[in-house]
């Protein structure tokens, strides 16, 4: 079946201007993990969705950062006023309630000039 | 705040030599512990993982063991081989049926032919 996909693949963008990078999880995985990796670095959790609950954003380095999901599927992260340490690859990954294996997407690399 | 720690950082070894890697965890109520493999560019993907419930866990060349009393678990890569090479992440569960992760920090690996 179909994997977790992420949008846009690359993205280049001007300091101060806002990102929007998109995310499709794996169809009935009710939890979503956003992550941020910065080249040659780990993971860096950013925020996680599971269902309805509220959403835990303790990874979030700045009010310039925001996530929404719909309800158990598309999520969306939002960078307002990029700087150029935003730059990074952002992983999205899903999973079945669990906890149990998350599965990543390709992630969005993201360049801030 | 719930932690993981991994060593080492990085690790070099021959082609047909063992590797190891070794995690410790903070938070004893954890219960899931799995282990992604990061090729370059490429989106980290499960390689293994192990639940409390079980000490030793094995497929083909690679085996994960759990100590839960000293809250220390790792990874053993027998007969490495070059396509071996890239980075490895372990990672704990958080406590209490959360299935929020927390990752170590990462062990790059470089298995020369």
């Amino acid at each position: 079946g179909a994997g977790v996909s992420q949008s846009p693949s690359n993205k280049v963008t001007e300091k101060g201007k806002d990102v929007e990078l998109r995310c499709d999880p794996i169809s009935g995985h009710t939890a979503l993990y956003w992550y941020r990796q910065r080249l040659g670095q780990g993971l860096e959790f950013l925020i996680y969705f599971q269902g309805n609950s509220a959403p835990d954003k303790s990874g979030l380095p700045s009010d310039r950062f925001s996530a929404e999901r719909t309800g158990e599927s598309v999520s969306t992260l939002t960078i307002q006023r990029t700087q150029q340490e935003d730059s990074a690859v952002y992983l999205c990954a899903s999973s079945l309630p669990g906890p149990y294996e998350q599965y990543f997407g390709p992630g969005t690399r993201l360049t801030v000039t | 705040g719930e932690n993981v720690e991994q060593h080492p950082s990085t690790l070099s070894v021959q082609e047909g030599d063992s590797a190891v890697i070794k995690c410790t965890y903070s938070d004893s109520a954890s219960n899931y512990f799995p282990w992604y493999k990061q090729e370059l560019g490429k989106r980290p993907q499960l390689i293994i993982d192990i639940r409390s419930n079980v000490g030793e866990k094995k497929d083909q060349r690679i085996a994960v063991t759990l100590n839960k009393t000293a809250k220390h678990f790792s990874l053993h890569i027998t007969e490495t081989q070059p396509e071996d090479s890239a980075v490895y992440f372990c990672a704990a569960s958080m406590g209490g049926g959360y299935n929020k992760l927390i990752f170590g920090a990462g062990t790059r690996l470089a298995v020369h032919p």
